[in-house]
């Protein structure tokens, strides 16, 4: 069935750092990719997606970009802030156990320090 | 603006005992789901119900079963809590099934559970 592997957490950064959180993926077809938030206390949140190859999804200063060559769709953001601290999971629509669903990777965990 | 609501927010469980989690979603969606998060592994696919009046199961089914009780809520009940079963439970809905392309799933702000 289809997966999706995220870089292990956490990843520490100082304020105003550049972030990138690394996510690969294997599916039949063409999936839908996904990034969702999830802050302390809270559920989770969709972030940005995107649906075909080459698509840039982005939000809150966050992007990514669908490269089916690499079957990667990597989350980036210029300079984070201490509010940006959560776990992020990448996801994507996709085939498993017989049916089509959402898939998510293990969550990366980000902490931004002042 | 109250989305997916789940009730408990926390439960300690004996093992042995059994208890339903409860959801509830008012923007009208016709999917739902049960998800476990558990540490390195993410969130594992419980059971859903692409439609009112279907359920399927998920990826970790056993333990578990649930209803469909109308298109607003979906409930999760464990029969006979084990300690494998200390998780933190999340509800989902979705406009339509979640195997859509484009189809953007709502969470609630989960349900941390203990089996002792």
């Amino acid at each position: 069935g289809d997966s999706v592997t995220q870089m292990e957490g956490p990843v520490t950064l100082s304020e105003e750092a550049f972030l990138t959180i690394n996510c690969t993926y294997t599916a039949t077809g063409y999936p839908s990719l996904f990034w969702y938030v999830q802050y302390p206390g809270e559920g989770l949140q969709l972030l940005l997606k995107a649906t075909k190859a080459d698509d840039k999804g982005s939000n809150k200063g966050f992007e990514a970009t669908y490269r089916k060559e690499t079957t990667s769709f990597h989350l980036e953001k210029g300079s984070v802030q201490v509010s940006d601290s959560a776990v992020y999971f990448c996801a994507l629509s996709g085939w498993k156990d017989s049916s089509y669903k959402l898939i998510f990777g293990s969550g990366t965990r980000l902490l931004v320090r002042p | 603006n109250a989305g997916v609501t789940q009730t408990p927010k926390f439960q300690v469980l004996k093992t042995g005992q059994s208890m339903t989690l409860q959801c509830a979603q008012d923007m009208n969606h016709n999917s739902m789901y049960w998800y476990r998060q558990d540490p390195g592994m993410g969130l594992r696919l419980i059971y859903y119900s692409a439609s009112e009046g279907t359920t399927d199961k998920g990826e970790v089914p056993n333990g578990y079963n649930v209803s469909r009780l109308n298109k607003r809520e979906f409930s999760l009940r464990l029969e006979s809590a084990a300690p494998s079963q200390t998780s933190v439970y999340f509800c989902a809905s979705s406009e339509d099934w979640t195997g859509g392309m484009n189809t953007e799933a709502f969470f609630g702000q989960g349900t941390r559970l203990t089996v002792v």
